[in-house]
């Protein structure tokens, strides 16, 4: 099984519609993030989850929130979806370990596709 | 603020011929670099990190070194094989960005043609 799962993996929506997006992981970290990832552009941080009760805004938060359930859950919400919100959605976990951040390395889910019409 | 700067693609070879992929980087501090890679319909993957000045990280016949003077770290393979056609992206993590750690190129696309 995956570490980190990710659903949907395919969404098409309204615009003006909510939709919550899920991401799941079995590797027992606690840092968590959520990014989207545009042709040319890269990945952008959009929130992220150092623990069950820290949430931070990442560089492009606007129009999105979260939700972290638990340890192995964190949620992303489109609250009123438009469509330049449609790309590809990457939930990613880390864990400094006895290492530290200098070893940190981040673990992916598969993505979640999104078209908002 | 810290940034990644990658070569933009697509890049694309026939098989056997050798890949360069240039990554340069702004820091504040003192990062350490990754290469990681995307194959289609999946998340990106760990494909080699460097965690100071003249680290070399190698997998898979890839292989990358921190250059400090240069601010680089780019991406070689002596022989590329279909199966390496992906997308790769430079990125660096900042231990004294407490928070926004990781920064992330914007990602070039290898296509090797049989």
């Amino acid at each position: 099984d995956a570490d980190v799962t990710q659903t949907p993996r395919n969404r098409i929506t309204k615009t003006g519609k909510r939709i919550m997006l899920e991401c799941s992981q079995t590797k027992g970290h606690d840092r968590m993030y959520w990014y989207r990832q545009d042709p040319g552009l890269g990945l952008r941080l959009i929130y992220y989850s150092f623990d069950v009760k820290d949430i931070n805004k990442g560089e492009i938060s606007d129009g999105y929130s979260v939700s972290r359930q638990a340890q192995a859950k964190f949620s992303l919400s489109l609250e009123s979806a438009i469509p330049n919100q449609t790309a590809l959605y990457f939930c990613a976990t880390s864990d400094p370990g006895l290492a530290g951040v200098q070893q940190e390395t981040q673990y992916f889910g598969p993505g979640t596709r999104l078209l908002v019409l | 603020g810290n940034s990644v700067t990658q070569m933009e693609g697509p890049v694309t070879l026939s098989e056997e011929a050798f890949l360069t992929i240039n990554c340069t980087y702004t820091a504040t501090g003192y990062p350490s670099l990754f290469w990681y890679v995307q194959y289609p319909g999946e998340g990106l993957q760990l494909l080699l990190k460097a965690t100071k000045a003249d680290d070399k990280g190698s997998n898979k016949g890839f292989e990358a070194t921190y250059r400090k003077e240069t601010t680089s770290f780019h991406l070689e393979k002596g022989s590329v094989q279909v199966s390496d056609s992906a997308v790769y992206f430079c990125a660096l993590i900042d231990p004294g960005n407490y928070g926004q750690n990781f920064v992330f190129g914007p990602g070039t696309r290898l296509s090797v043609l049989p």
